[in-house]
């Protein structure tokens, strides 16, 4: 299996300033069609995850562009430019690329 | 506009077999390159995906409950329904169902294991 891994877990951040999580797979992401399948989700509170990015770099409609996916190989990085009270939670990192698909273990972003 | 609702017992017993009703709209599981996925969710814990099922009925399963796992599809209810054998406390999560391409998501169901 795909072991993704993210860091860092926990990330308090202040409203305003940027934020960036990192997550690494352990092996390349490339597909037999050439796409690299690497999404990012956002999951608040009593909620279901929603998409956020998707082969690493797309924003899916109605994301704001302060969220960005970057990365290559078997790094990749969700950046966000000015953190807003609204992106607290939780953030996960997942592959679907190979079988099975994998998840991070999440990391929890906080306001100081 | 496509939605996805999960439907199912929310307390099951150990050892029992659950089965879980993904209905959904919007989209059809004859088109092409289309899906339905499962997800869970501990309490508390990451997201693990379980299984998805294609347009063309090929299906996958992940390795670890593949065993316990079947997913079965009725086109003329869109629903697509998971069934997990030999429930177990540490299968006590919260399930969802998701497009397969994963921009769409259900509202999740909690099922608890307990005697």
């Amino acid at each position: 299996d795909v072991v993704i891994t993210q860091s860092p877990l926990s990330l308090p951040v202040t409203l305003g300033q940027p934020a960036s999580i990192s997550c690494r797979s352990s092996q390349g992401l490339v597909h037999s069609d050439g796409n690299i399948y690497l999404n990012w989700f956002h999951q608040r509170p009593g909620q279901s995850p929603r998409r956020l990015v998707y082969k690493i770099s797309s924003r899916d409609s109605g994301v704001p562009d302060r969220f960005s996916g970057s990365g290559s190989g078997t790094d990749f990085t969700l950046q966000i430019s000015r953190v807003e009270a609204e992106d607290v939670g939780v953030y996960y990192c997942m592959q679907n690329t190979h079988w099975p698909w994998t998840f991070g273990q999440g990391t929890r972003v906080e306001i100081k | 506009q496509i939605t996805l609702k999960e439907s199912g017992p929310t307390l099951v017993k150990p050892t029992q077999t659950l089965t879980l009703t993904c209905t959904f709209s919007g989209f059809s599981v004859t088109t092409p390159g289309v899906g339905v996925a499962w997800i869970r969710q501990p309490p508390e814990k990451a997201l693990e995906w379980l299984a998805v099922f294609f347009w063309d009925d090929n299906q996958h399963y992940s390795p670890s409950l593949k065993s316990r796992l079947t997913i079965t599809k009725d086109i003329s209810k869109s629903q697509v329904v998971l069934t997990m054998t030999n429930m177990n406390p540490g299968d006590t999560a919260t399930y969802y169902c998701a497009h397969s391409r994963l921009n769409y998501w259900g509202q999740g169901t909690l099922v608890t294991v307990s005697p």
